[in-house]
């Protein structure tokens, strides 16, 4: 069985403080790492598809940098602001499985 | 918007009841999902359709039946629910199955969800 675990659980940050999340998942027959962003009543939205160990994406405040061979993922937000409050899923898609692998997420909320 | 709308959003269902939810993309992908979120709990995938055709049954029970008519529309037909079958039901896309081209990896849009309780 395979598990993707997110860390925190859930955050609560001021406006302007930066802040990470991490993403554990198996490090064998690695194909993907997706993140997402998911407001309440919205639909989640794909942040970045990473692929490659060292790996690192940015999207605007928002970056993920990837290890494959130790099975992590963060995914930072520089500068907090109080539209980044969301749930933030990582999903991890291996070889042998054929589907993503969705973790509980971490629901982040910020403060103004 | 992300292109893929769900309908009903809301849905309260008796045991008895049978009810259908829909899902409808317009991105012209190949691929569509019917995942299932409950409390506290990952998302869980439940069908996997591939130009048409179920690729993948993650071991549902039959009272979630799914229909898939063409590659735009996915049904989920719901029969003698229980109770503990309320959750948040979410339907994706994607281009491709992974791993069906090299640059395949399956990034997914999902709708909105539609919550069903089951009293």
């Amino acid at each position: 069985i395979l598990n993707v675990e997110q860390s925190p659980q859930s955050l609560h940050v001021q406006e302007g403080d930066s802040t990470n999340f991490t993403c554990s998942f198996p490090s064998s027959n690695f194909y993907a790492l997706h993140w997402y962003r998911w407001e309440t009543a919205k639909s989640p939205e794909a942040l970045f598809v990473m692929t490659l160990n060292g790996d690192e994406k940015k999207k605007g405040r928002i970056s993920a940098t990837l290890n494959t061979k130790e099975g992590y993922s963060y995914l930072y937000i520089k500068g907090s602001q109080p539209e980044d409050s969301a749930t933030y899923l990582c999903a991890f898609w291996n070889r042998g499985f054929q589907k993503l692998v969705f973790g509980t997420g971490t629901r982040l909320l910020v403060s103004p | 918007e992300t292109g893929v709308t769900q309908t009903p959003r809301h849905l309260v269902m008796g045991m008895t009841n049978k009810k259908s939810l829909k899902c409808e993309q317009h991105l012209g992908h190949n691929a569509m999902y019917w995942y299932k979120q409950s409390a506290k709990k990952p998302l869980e995938l439940m069908f996997v359709y591939n130009f048409k055709e179920q690729t993948e049954n993650n071991s549902v029970p039959s009272r979630f039946s799914p229909e898939c008519p063409n590659s735009s529309h996915l049904f989920l037909h719901l029969h003698t629910l229980q109770p503990e079958d309320s959750a948040l039901y979410l339907c994706a896309s994607s281009p491709n199955l992974a791993g069906i081209s090299p640059s395949s990896y399956n990034e997914q849009f999902f709708g909105p969800g539609t919550r069903l309780t089951v009293l």
